[in-house]
């Protein structure tokens, strides 16, 4: 079936940091891949996206690139802000059947000034 | 365009009690996805809809929960009788019937049972 692997958190950084977030899935087809970001208090909202192979996906100064040949779409920003504080899922849609969405675990980040 | 709202946002009860949840999707989205987040577990699919048909409730963990959608604007998960384990914060999602649709989430019911 279909899963997704994200790195463990917290990941601690320093305002201005370069950010990485690791995630490799697992699908049959030719999924749509998806960042979502959850702030205390709030549901999941969508970061990005991106639904074909070499697709890069970016907002908010955030970006990820979908590598079908390594299967990822690791989420990257230059330079991290406070405000970015929250939990990143990565998530995949399978082109196959309703539209059901995999998440991975999430991972929390925090920003210290 | 309105969200996904659901209410109540915050409920406290007594164990066996019925919890009854709402959730009104965005129009036009005919797909509803019911959420469980929990430290411990992370966030769990309990069931989804396509055009207010149950498509998988394989993820509803036991006879005590159940969950309708009458119409395309309304969805109910309820849980009777509640019980202590089953506090944690409540999700409902919405989409349009496509892959490469995202999820609209609302912004969460936090029940907790005493």
């Amino acid at each position: 079936g279909d899963s997704v692997t994200q790195m463990e958190g917290p990941v601690t950084l320093s305002e201005e940091a370069f950010l990485t977030i690791n995630c490799t899935y697992t699908a049959t087809g030719y999924p749509s891949l998806f960042w979502y970001v959850q702030y205390p208090g709030e549901g999941l909202q969508l970061l990005l996206k991106a639904t074909k192979a070499d697709d890069k996906g970016s907002n908010k100064g955030f970006e990820a690139t979908y590598r079908k040949e390594t299967t990822s779409f690791h989420l990257e920003k230059g330079s991290v802000q406070v405000s970015d504080s929250a939990v990143y899922f990565c998530a995949l849609s399978d082109s196959g059947g309703y539209q059901k969405v995999t998440f991975g675990t999430g991972t929390k980040l925090q920003v210290i000034p | 365009d309105a969200g996904v709202i659901q209410s109540p946002r915050h409920e406290v009860t007594e164990m066996g009690q019925e919890v009854t949840l709402r959730c009104k999707p965005i129009s036009g989205h005919n797909s509803l996805f019911w959420y469980r987040q929990t430290m411990m577990r992370g966030l769990e699919l309990l069931i989804y809809f396509n055009n207010n048909v149950p498509i998988d409730d394989s993820g509803m963990p036991e006879d005590r929960f159940s969950a309708k959608m009458p119409n395309a604007s309304f969805s109910t998960l309820k849980i009777q009788p509640s019980e202590p384990r089953d506090s944690a914060v409540y999700f409902c999602a919405s989409s349009r019937d496509s892959s490469n649709q995202p999820q609209h989430f609302g912004d969460g019911t936090r029940l907790s049972i005493l």
